[in-house]
């Protein structure tokens, strides 16, 4: 039974390429969010998504970010012409309800702009 | 915003002893959860409260949700190497709200 799972694990990123971040829930688990970890620094909230609908995307950055997450295949957080201060740890959670319990984290996907 | 002050920042303590640390904050909270995040790896969820006054255990760890329920407690027991960590709590502002307000982090050092 596999948990959460991101990719890629680490991503190297030129300034203004574009990142492009995968997150696939657990079985079962059809509510997903996405949160940022900047070094030293707890975990930012920045969307909530449940299948095809984006329920708050509150704590995502009005510009340059887009998150989905499909009917079919895993949530995408998209980071176009990527800057030096997006560099961060990019956590991907999902959970049976609304989070109510607690939410599940993937591993993470590590995105270093240089 | 709301904010957790999460303290403290950072302990070394000798295996075999007792660690503690805390979670406050101004506001009220619904949930606690305390969680452990490894080097390089995501948060796992150690310990969930829901209640005030709720007392919690999980091995050698265990939790409190503060009466006031602006604050919350961890404390692990006997402390072993592999307790190396970051440990983070996480505050739910108000009921059903799906959001987490995380805390900094207490960067836990066990020294053999």
């Amino acid at each position: 039974n596999a948990g959460v799972m991101q990719n890629p694990r680490h991503l190297v990123r030129r300034r203004g390429q574009e990142a492009r971040l995968r997150c696939s829930p657990m079985k079962g688990h059809s509510h997903v969010y996405w949160y940022r970890q900047l070094p030293e620094e707890g975990l930012k909230f920045m969307v909530y998504l449940q299948k095809e609908n984006i329920i708050d995307e509150s704590g995502m950055p009005k510009e340059r970010f887009s998150a989905e997450f499909p009917k079919e295949g895993p949530s995408i957080l998209r980071i176009q012409q990527v800057v030096r201060g997006d560099s961060a740890a990019y956590f991907c959670a999902s959970s049976p309800d609304r989070g109510d319990y607690g939410y599940t984290f993937g591993s993470g996907t590590r995105l270093t702009v240089v | 915003g709301q904010q957790l002050n999460q303290s403290p920042q950072s302990m070394f303590i000798q295996e075999g002893e007792d660690v503690s640390m805390n979670c406050t904050s101004s506001s009220i909270f619904n949930t606690w959860l305390w969680y452990k995040q490894d080097p390089g790896e995501g948060p796992v969820l150690l310990i969930a409260l829901y209640k005030a006054g709720e007392l919690t255990s999980n091995g050698r760890l265990t939790a409190q949700f503060g009466i006031t329920r602006k604050d919350s407690f961890l404390n692990i027991s006997a402390s072993i190497p592999s307790d190396v960590g970051i440990y983070f709590c996480a505050g739910q502002p108000t009921s059903g709200t799906y959001k987490y307000i995380f805390g900094t982090g207490t960067r836990l050092k066990v020294l053999a």
